[in-house]
């Protein structure tokens, strides 16, 4: 069975600050893991997706993630805030190999100061 | 490219009535899913379907839930009787042919479903 542990329900940084999202996850296969955000009344956008390629992978509007195997981690980050960025971000896992439904954290819902 | 549609966006009505919803995926997609995503938690799946050939469902999906492609285009998701605890955003979504690795799922708005 696949997991994903997003740490921090809420996130608050300043605008032009760090952005950083924490996500953990567990599987019993390599996995594939992605980043959507989600902003209000809407469905949700791929930000980037990481499958067994580099292990720095870039995504969309300046954000990246590193996957490390080690710490079972999958962090997403961005190296300044923009106001736009607020919404709701959630980490998922799939095993792939034609089993390709995701499972999702809980989220992590992302505020900027102004 | 339209993107995933799906319709209604919106759904109200009163226990015990029964709703559908209906997703129309990219054209080219022939993987559809269904999720469904309450009030701060992230969206769980529900089922998917490869063509017409509806390939898992979650525990998740009681008796009272069916979901259909029957074509192997768009697809509906019934609730029968529904319940309070059926309040909640359905979302579906579609990706490319199998057999590509680590396929991307496109999603669409979703329909929220209030359960009075």
């Amino acid at each position: 069975a696949q997991s994903v542990t997003q740490l921090g329900s809420h996130v608050s940084v300043s605008e032009g600050a760090l952005v950083l999202l924490r996500c953990n996850y567990s599987s019993s296969v390599p996995p594939y893991l992605f980043w959507y955000v989600q902003y209000p009344n809407q469905g949700l956008q791929l930000l980037l997706k990481y499958t067994s390629a580099a292990t720095l992978v870039k995504g969309i509007n300046g954000f990246e993630a590193e996957f490390k195997k080690s710490e079972t981690s999958f962090h997403l980050t961005k190296p300044s805030a923009h106001m736009s960025d607020a919404a709701e971000y959630f980490c998922a896992v799939s095993e792939g190999g034609g089993n390709e439904k995701l499972t999702f954290g809980t989220g992590t819902r992302l505020t900027i100061i102004p | 490219d339209t993107g995933v549609s799906q319709d209604p966006r919106h759904k109200i009505t009163k226990r015990g009535q029964n709703v559908t919803f209906r997703c129309d995926p990219i054209s080219e997609h022939n993987r559809l899913y269904w999720y469904r995503q309450t009030l701060g938690q992230g969206p769980e799946f529900l089922t998917y379907f490869q063509n017409e050939a509806q390939l898992e469902k979650s525990r998740l999906l009681s008796d009272r839930f069916s979901a259909e492609r029957p074509k192997g285009s768009f697809s509906t998701l019934e609730i029968q009787r529904t319940e309070q605890g059926d309040s909640a955003m359905y979302l579906c979504a579609s990706s490319s042919p199998a057999g590509r690795r680590g396929n991307e799922q496109f999603f669409g708005p979703g329909t929220r479903l209030t359960v009075l």
